[in-house]
């Protein structure tokens, strides 16, 4: 089975500020991760995914992302966060040996807010 | 969301009465995906789809059914609405293997 977990309902940082939020995974193969953002009464939109590789993943609006094996982890950060960063972000995994319907498991959401 | 959109954007009806919503694609991906969003579940996966007329469970599927006889839409309807199913319901699309997914816009469903 696949799961992701987001430990932090909310994170608050100023304009400016480097920012991180946090996910952990468990999966029994290989994890393929995706970070997705959401904006009020918006679908969710990419951010960034990791499949193999660099395990530093940069995507899109200056957002990274770090992968962890050891620690099972794949954070989201931002060097330096704006206002129009306040979002909900979504982490999700899938497993690597999880068969061929290629679904996702989503974490339960991270509401971001930066303050100015 | 461009290749997917999903209607209706917003509907009410009331408990017991069926209802249908649809998610149409324009990308021919082969993988759909119905997901429920709720406060403090996140999303939640309600059915999925690997092709026409292949359909199978997520891990909340009671009350709800699929249907997919084209492959570019997929059909979830609610047998007999209930208010536990007052919700957001979004569907997205996957090319499969190491691809994400691609969200519609969302679907707001109450039931009253």
């Amino acid at each position: 089975a696949q799961s992701v977990a987001q430990p932090e309902d909310q994170v608050n940082v100023a304009e400016g500020n480097p920012l991180t939020v946090k996910c952990t995974y468990s999966v029994s193969g290989n994890p393929y991760l995706f970070w997705y953002v959401q904006y009020p009464n918006r679908g969710l939109q990419f951010l960034l995914k990791y499949i193999t590789g660099d395990n530093l993943v940069k995507g899109s609006y200056g957002f990274e992302a770090e992968f962890n094996k050891s620690q099972t982890s794949f954070h989201l950060k931002k060097p330096s966060a704006l206002v129009s960063d306040s979002a909900l972000y979504f982490c999700a995994v899938r497993d690597e040996s999880g068969g061929s319907n290629y679904k996702l498991t989503f974490g339960k959401g991270t509401l971001l807010t930066v303050n100015p | 969301d461009a290749g997917i959109t999903q209607s209706p954007r917003h509907k009410v009806t009331e408990t017991g009465t069926p209802v249908t919503l649809r998610c149409h694609q324009t990308e021919n991906h082969r993988y759909m995906y119905w997901y429920r969003q709720d406060p403090g579940h996140g999303l939640r996966l309600i059915h999925y789809s690997y092709g026409v007329k292949d359909t199978d469970k997520g891990e909340v599927s009671d009350g709800y059914s699929v249907s997919r006889s084209k492959t570019e839409d997929f059909l979830l309807t609610l047998e007999s609405a209930t208010s536990s199913q007052t919700s957001v319901y979004f569907c997205a699309i996957s090319e499969g293997f190491n691809y994400g997914y691609t969200f519609g816009s969302g679907t707001r469903l109450t039931v009253v």
